[in-house]
């Protein structure tokens, strides 16, 4: 069953319309919660973790907030360049993953900012 | 500075070809490295990690294998690639001063026909 679920798939904003990305997760005993941005054919940059309910990050435009249930990536007064995939990854407790660093992702929100 | 390179970056194969992607890792000792696949429209499936030379953990079975020959290199191999492993194919290891997030590669996109 999916453990991470990213919604919308795809959100064409107009520049300056603030708007939430989503992420669910199922997973019990969370141990850390990540969001990636990726361009078009490069590999995911890190933007935050989130490790417990109530967390936020904030860096420039966007603001990453977790719940028991979810997290949301806020974008305030988006700019074109702000356009990307959005990607939602989580690490699952121990004894799931025998240790690492093994992430889980979502499918990700493709994001268009449009003038 | 932590980098990873990856190579080629770019591969189209006919079915049935072998397959070696090549995956390098500076600025980091020790880490544990990580194969990963992105198909179109799916998120990124972890494939094989390692903890260290020689030692492979594969997560899926597939049509594909890994190695890691020195510390910081990590192979992907197949003898007979498949239609269904087109994708797009990231290496990563821990970010460097974190507890958990992971750092990527630039990708190697690879195309079998």
């Amino acid at each position: 069953e999916d453990q991470v679920t990213q919604s919308p798939e795809a959100l064409r904003l107009q520049e300056g319309e603030s708007s939430s990305l989503n992420c669910s997760y199922t997973v019990s005993g969370l141990r850390g919660l990540f969001w990636y941005r990726q361009d078009p054919g490069k590999g995911p940059e890190f933007l935050f973790t989130l490790y417990s309910a109530g967390e936020e990050k904030e860096k420039e435009r966007l603001k990453a907030t977790l719940t028991k249930k979810e997290s949301f990536l806020h974008i305030t007064a988006p700019k074109p360049e702000d356009s990307a995939t959005y990607l939602c990854a989580v690490q699952l407790p121990f004894l799931l993953t025998g240790g690492g660093n093994k992430l889980t992702f979502g499918t990700g929100t493709q994001l268009k900012v449009e003038l | 500075s932590q980098t990873i390179h990856q190579w080629p970056a770019t591969l189209v194969q006919p079915v049935g070809s072998p397959l070696s992607l090549e995956c390098t890792v500076e600025g980091t000792s020790n880490p544990n490295l990580y194969w990963y696949r992105q198909a179109a429209g799916r998120g990124l499936q972890l494939l094989f990690y390692s903890v260290g030379i020689g030692q492979i953990s594969s997560e899926v079975p597939q049509n594909l294998s890994a190695s890691r020959p020195q510390d910081r290199q990590f192979i992907l191999s197949s003898k007979k690639l498949l239609l269904s492993d087109s994708g797009f194919y990231l290496c990563a290891c821990p970010r460097r001063g974190s507890t958990g997030e992971l750092f990527f590669g630039e990708g190697s996109r690879l195309t079998v026909l």
